[in-house]
Order: C-alpha cells, then structure tokens, then sequence
C-alpha cells in the first residue's frame, strides 16, 4: 500500500515563528503536492513538485515556500508564521501525469497559529 | 480556482437509502475523481472516470460523467453509516502535471 506520512498530525505556533512541514512518500512518486483545506473553500493548492529540486506555485502561494531535496520528501515552510494560516495542511503523492492521476494523501497536519 | 462545485452541500440520509451528490466543472478535463474525507483525515481516493467514459462502478459505487453539461454524479447505494464522510470531486487536465482541483465538497449524514 502506498503510504504517506506527514510529521506531525497537531501543531501549535506563535505569530512570527518559523514553521516547518514536513511529508515523506514510500511509493517512489514523482509528484508531490501541498494543499491547505479551510471549511467552505475545500483543498486549495499550495504548491507542487514534480521532481527534485522543481518546484511549481499553485493557488495560494503566498507566506509559503517549499523544498525537496530527496524524491520522498518535500517540505513546507512558514516563514513567519500568521494567525491566517491556522488551518489543515495536506499532503498528497502521485505518478508523473500519463501513468495514473490518483492522488495518494496523507493525514493532515492542524495548524494552529496563536 | 475552483473548478469542482458538489450539489447539495450537505446531505443527510438513513441507513439503507441512496446518497446521490452532484459535481460541476469549468473546463475541459482529462478525468474526473471522487474522493472520501472522514472527519480530520487526508482524503481517500475512491474511484475515476476518464472523460471518454460515461459510466464507472466500483463496488456500492456508481459515477456517471456528461462531458457535453460538465458534470458528474456519485450514487452510493445501500448506504451505511460508515459512509458518513465528506466527499470531494476533483478533475485534472491536460498539460496540468496532474495538478487536481477540488470543489468544496458534501458532507454526507448516514443516520443508523
């Protein structure tokens, strides 16, 4: 089974703090995507990768930046932290387009910015 | 951008009803998806249908999909309360790096 793993399922910040997320993938995917999901405005797209060291902004990429170093993981940051980014922060896998579209997602991480 | 709206928001049934949820899109898709969220958990992929098919099932599950209104439906039959989650459609296109974009979703009450 395909699995994805974030680093922390409950979090809580102080405005300003420096945040990171972290997700790790075992299925060798090339694709890996954040999203964040607020009641009433579904999952938005943060930003996406489709390899390592690529990088592509999505909808809502503002305060955000990401890293992937390592095809497994791909990281997002916070760089300072604002109460308007308390929310349920996803991340999901998949295949390069072509070979499947499924998305694989891993359990969400609450944030909470104080 | 959203490019999924799911009809109705909400949908609260009983035990052994169908539970039919609805899904419009914007633009020309490659594939349409349906995905379960149970509360505060990542989302389960549950079925796709590819923009030349019509119709998909899998298992108590049916997805049609008409390409000429842009819209698709999910019918869940016999449902049980284990159901009880939201459900969001999403679609990819091409050239999108299989980006998906989601609607808002329903939120489905199977009462026992």
């Amino acid at each position: 089974d395909v699995k994805v793993t974030q680093s922390s399922r409950y979090l809580v910040k102080r405005t300003g703090e420096k945040v990171f997320l972290e997700c790790v993938q075992d299925m060798d995917h090339e694709n890996m995507f954040w999203y964040r999901q607020d009641p009433g405005l579904g999952l938005r797209l943060i930003y996406f990768s489709y390899d390592v060291k690529m990088k592509e902004k999505g909808d809502i990429p503002e305060g955000y930046s990401v890293s992937r170093e390592k095809k497994e993981r791909f990281s997002l940051i916070l760089e300072s932290a604002s109460t308007n980014q308390t929310s349920m922060y996803l991340c999901a896998s998949s295949f390069r387009q072509g070979r499947t579209d499924t998305q694989y997602f891993g359990p969400g991480t609450r944030l909470t910015v104080l | 951008s959203q490019q999924g709206e799911e009809d109705p928001q909400a949908l609260s049934i009983q035990e052994g009803e169908n539970a039919t949820m609805n899904c419009s899109y914007k633009t020309s898709i490659n594939n349409l998806q349906w995905y379960r969220q149970n509360s505060g958990r990542g989302l389960v992929h549950l079925i796709l249908i590819r923009s030349n098919e019509r119709e998909k099932h899998s298992g108590r599950l049916r997805v049609t999909l008409d390409t000429s209104k842009k819209s698709s439906s999910l019918l869940i039959t016999a449902s049980r309360a284990a159901d009880t989650a939201s459900y969001f459609c999403a679609t990819t296109y091409s050239g999108g790096y299989n980006k998906l974009i989601f609607g808002a979703g329903t939120r489905l009450a199977v009462h026992p």
